[in-house]
C-alpha cells in the first residue's frame, strides 16, 4: 500500500525558515518524480515544485521560486522542501505527491495527508 | 504564468448528467497538457479520478469520464450521485516540469 506521510509543520515566523520532510512507502520511491502541493485555509490546490525521480530536474511555481528548495534522498524513500524566507501568504496545509511515472510531465498521482505550516507573527 | 479556469460552482440532479471544464486564460487545452482530475471532500486528500485527458485512474467509476471538448478539457459524470458532492480541481502540464492547478468547481448535488 502506498503511503505518503509529511512532517514539519509547525508555526513560523515571517521571514523565517522551515524544511518539510514527506516519508515514503509502498512503492519504488527512486522510479517516481515527486511533487509538492499546497493548500491555503479554504482556499484551492496550488502546485509548488516538482523533482525527478533522480533529482537532477527540479521546477518552482513562480510564487516560490527562489525561496523554496525541494530535494529528496532515494537512499532513505524521503522527500523535502525547505522554505526560507517565508510569508503570510506560504500558511497552507503541504501535500507531498507522487507521480505515476518518474518523468516530469507526470502528474501527481496519489496524495499524503498534508502537514500544516502557518505563518504569523 | 497562465491562469487555469474552472467553473467556480455547479449543480446537478441525482442520476443526472454534468460536464465541469477546465481551460486556459490563453489558448487552448490539448491533450499536451496532460490533463488530470482530482476530487477532493472536506478534510480529506485529494484523489485522482482521470489522468492524460480521459484514462481513469484504479477504483474510478466508469460514471466519470475525461475528454477533450473544443478548447477545453472536461469531466463528465454521468448519473450523479450523492457522495458525488465535492470539490473538483484539473491541473494541466505548462511545460518544463510547471504543473498549474485550476481554481477548483465545487460540485453540488441536489
Amino acid at each position: 500500500e502506498v503511503q505518503l506521510v509529511e512532517s514539519g509543520g509547525v508555526v513560523a515566523q515571517p521571514g523565517g525558515s522551515l524544511r518539510l520532510s514527506c516519508a515514503a512507502s509502498g512503492f519504488t520511491f527512486a522510479d517516481c518524480a515527486m511533487h509538492w502541493v499546497r493548500q491555503a485555509p479554504g482556499k484551492g490546490l496550488e502546485w509548488v515544485s516538482l523533482i525527478s525521480w533522480g533529482g537532477g530536474s527540479t521546477s518552482y511555481a513562480d510564487s516560490v521560486k527562489g525561496r523554496f528548495t525541494i530535494s529528496r534522498d532515494n537512499s532513505k524513500n524521503s522527500l523535502y522542501l525547505q522554505m526560507n524566507s517565508l510569508r503570510a501568504e506560504d500558511t497552507a496545509l503541504y501535500y507531498c505527491a507522487k507521480s505515476r511515472t518518474s518523468s516530469v510531465n507526470s502528474q501527481p498521482d496519489y496524495w499524503g495527508q498534508g502537514t500544516l505550516v502557518t505563518v504569523s507573527s | 504564468q497562465t491562469v487555469v479556469t474552472q467553473e467556480p460552482s455547479f449543480s446537478v440532479s441525482p442520476g443526472g448528467t454534468v460536464t465541469l471544464t477546465c481551460g486556459l486564460s490563453s489558448g487552448s487545452v490539448s491533450t499536451s497538457y496532460y490533463p488530470s482530475w482530482y476530487q477532493q471532500t472536506p478534510g480529506q486528500a485529494p484523489r485522482t479520478l482521470i489522468y492524460n485527458t480521459n484514462t481513469r485512474s484504479s477504483g474510478v467509476p466508469d460514471r466519470f469520464s475525461g475528454s477533450i471538448l473544443g478548447n477545453k478539457a472536461a469531466l463528465t459524470i454521468t448519473g450523479a450521485q450523492a457522495d458525488d458532492e465535492s470539490d473538483y480541481y484539473c491541473v494541466l502540464y505548462m511545460g518544463s516540469g510547471i504543473w498549474v492547478f485550476g481554481g477548483g468547481t465545487k460540485l453540488t448535488v441536489l
